[in-house]
């Protein structure tokens, strides 16, 4: 069972327009959220994060907004590079458990800027 | 620092050999995580250590899979034996602050059993 979901496996966008990277997710009690990017034969780094308590947190051309709601995540770069080209993971967490924390992943949204 | 080390970064094998994957983590980091990545699951955490200590093994898909920490700078996740299906990428990730959320990741090992 996939309780976080990246219904859209690859996007391409223009240069210098923005990109909009989407993320659902089942479990109501996770409060964390975390976008990673990841290049070819690299492992994922972390780009960008979001407590439940806000609704949006934003990192330069970053811009992460969260639907709790509707258990909905979106990424937003703007505008975007041909540099962004590469995959991105939705994460969530719990982080009340006091315990480490389990990142659910994804499966990853392929981003292409092209020129 | 180097960030997380992984060895080897390719591996192939024929199906029923013994695969041993290796992972040196971020100097002072006390957590460990051993991720898998496939087309149809994304990422999936398969177990993880706190202080060398397993915490949470419920990922492993089966008693083929076993991993160790003995020490702080040194993992090892076993595939014993492997099957063409563990065919993925096998990510290792360190953290040192409980409840950061961020985790570091080493550049992961493409293992392919034939």
């Amino acid at each position: 069972d996939q309780q976080v979901k990246q219904n859209s496996p690859s996007l391409s966008v223009q240069e210098g327009r923005i990109s909009i990277l989407n993320c659902d997710y089942t479990n109501s009690m996770f409060d964390y959220f975390l976008w990673y990017k990841k290049y070819p034969a690299e492992g994922p780094t972390f780009l960008i994060s979001i407590s439940s308590i806000k609704d949006k947190n934003e990192d330069g051309r970053f811009t992460v907004f969260l639907n709790k709601s509707a258990k909905h995540l979106s990424l937003h770069i703007v505008p975007s590079q041909p540099g962004d080209s590469a995959v991105y993971f939705c994460a969530a967490t719990l982080t009340y458990t006091g315990t480490a924390s389990k990142l659910t992943f994804g499966t990853g949204t392929r981003l292409q800027v092209t020129l | 620092d180097a960030g997380v080390i992984q060895s080897p970064r390719h591996e192939v094998t024929e199906m029923g050999q013994e695969v041993t994957l290796r992972c040196k983590p971020i100097s002072g980091h006390d957590y460990l995580f051993w991720y898998r990545q496939t087309m149809m699951r994304g990422l999936e955490l398969l177990i993880y250590f706190n202080n060398n200590v397993p915490i949470d093994d419920s990922g492993m898909p089966e008693d083929r899979f076993s991993a160790k920490m003995p020490n702080a700078s040194f993992s090892t996740l076993k595939i014993q034996p492997s099957e063409p299906r563990d065919s993925a990428v096998y990510f290792c990730a360190s953290s040192f602050i409980q409840g950061q959320n961020e985790q570091f990741f080493g550049p992961g090992t493409r293992l392919t059993v034939l």
